[in-house]
Parts: structure tokens; C-alpha cells; sequence
């Protein structure tokens, strides 16, 4: 079945460790996205890619990176250099230009830094 | 893109209909309404969209004011599995990237 596959679920982390999330999606798409979710607030956007091997930061980019090296896989990095890490990921993905223009998203990732 | 407002949290008994309203006053020509929702620990679903027609699908209806100033998401009949927080966004086309997700509705459906 076409689908996003986020992993792992559940992540903890040391303080100072970078952790690298991994989002796939089999949909065909051009489009990745990233968010950053906290308790009782709605999606927060980290960074997205239109294509193969472009992306831009969202608004909340500080202590994250990504790479678009496949148009399947747009893995997301949460570097030590994150203040406050701790929240649920979700990796989302649509099509370019015209279209329905929906998003598709995967079931998170949710990240405990101890 | 511009942004939308809803209310932060409604209540609906089972089986009435629940009608979640959402203002997004600074709307373009070009702007999509879609709303989504997200059930506990999971990502947001794709519920419906729609430019300036009155729409319907299997999982609700979504009634889009003559201005567009204005949307509603229309569930028939609430059941328990309707419980989520409701999401109502604007997408561009073209497609902007940076489209808004705010709080969103916080449904609750009583037994």
C-alpha cells in the first residue's frame, strides 16, 4: 500500500546526541515536509523540499538538518544544537502544482531527549 | 499564506451532527480550504478541501461561505471515533509550502 513510513516511533536521546529520523514515502511525490508537534499545539514547520536535492527551512529550523538525496527518503537530523528537542515528529509529503494538493502524513515519531 | 482561526474546543453528543466553524478572512482567490484531522498520538488525516462549492464526501460535507471569508465542516453524525482535533488550513495554488496549521478544534463526542 502507498503510505509514508516514519521510524523509528518512539526515540530517546542523551542530551548533546545528534538523531537522525527517518521519513519514506512510495507515493510519488515531490514534496516532503517536516513538523515539529508540542503537547496541546497545532504543527510546526521545520523544513520542506520541492524536489530532489533542494529544500528550505520552515520556521523553525535552528538545530535541525536535512537531506534530499532520493525523492523517496527525506531524513530529518536534531542535532545537539536543539534547545528543547522533546516533541512528536510527523514527516508529511504531497505533489507539486496543480492537484488536490493533499498532504499525506505518517504516524510520527515522538523523541524524549533524557 | 494566510491563516485561519477556530475555536479552541467543541462538544458534540453521539449521533447529532456537529457543525466546526473557521474564519480565514484574509483568503485569496487562489486558496484551497482543506481541513484535516488528528486522532491521539497519530499524524493528521486529509478529511476534505474545496475552493468555492458547497462539498461532500463520505467522511463529512464542508459548506464554504459566498465570500469565502468563512468555511464549515460538517459531520452528519458524530461518533465516538470522531474525536480529534480538526484542522483548517489554506493551500495556495501553486502550492505554497509554508501553509499554516494552528491549534485547531479539539472535538469531543459524548456517549
Amino acid at each position: 500500500d502507498g503510505g509514508i513510513t516514519q521510524s523509528p516511533k518512539y526515540l530517546f536521546r542523551k542530551e548533546g546526541q545528534n538523531v537522525t529520523l527517518s521519513c519514506e514515502q512510495n507515493l510519488n511525490h515531490d514534496a516532503m515536509y517536516w513538523y515539529r508537534q508540542d503537547p496541546g499545539q497545532g504543527l510546526r514547520l521545520i523544513y520542506y523540499s520541492q524536489i530532489v536535492n533542494d529544500f528550505q527551512k520552515g520556521d523553525i529550523a535552528e538545530g535541525y538538518s536535512v537531506s534530499r538525496e532520493k525523492k523517496e527518503s527525506f531524513p530529518l537530523t536534531v542535532t545537539s544544537a536543539q534547545k528543547n528537542p522533546t516533541a512528536f515528529y510527523l514527516c508529511a509529503s504531497s505533489t507539486r502544482g496543480t492537484g488536490t494538493g493533499e498532504l499525506f502524513f505518517g504516524e510520527g515519531s515522538r523523541l524524549t531527549v533524557l | 499564506d494566510a491563516k485561519t482561526t477556530q475555536p479552541n474546543s467543541m462538544e458534540s453528543n453521539e449521533e447529532e451532527p456537529v457543525h466546526l466553524p473557521c474564519n480565514h478572512s484574509t483568503i485569496s482567490g487562489t486558496d484551497y480550504i482543506h481541513w484535516y484531522r488528528q486522532l491521539p498520538s497519530q499524524g493528521p488525516e486529509y478529511v476534505i478541501h474545496g475552493l468555492t462549492s458547497n462539498v461532500n464526501n463520505r467522511m463529512a460535507s464542508l459548506a464554504i461561505a459566498e465570500d469565502r471569508k468563512s468555511s464549515t465542516l460538517i459531520l452528519h453524525r458524530a461518533t465516538l471515533r470522531d474525536a480529534a482535533v480538526y484542522y483548517c488550513i489554506l493551500r495556495a495554488i501553486p502550492y505554497g509550502q509554508n501553509f499554516v496549521f494552528g491549534p485547531g478544534t479539539r472535538l469531543s463526542v459524548l456517549p
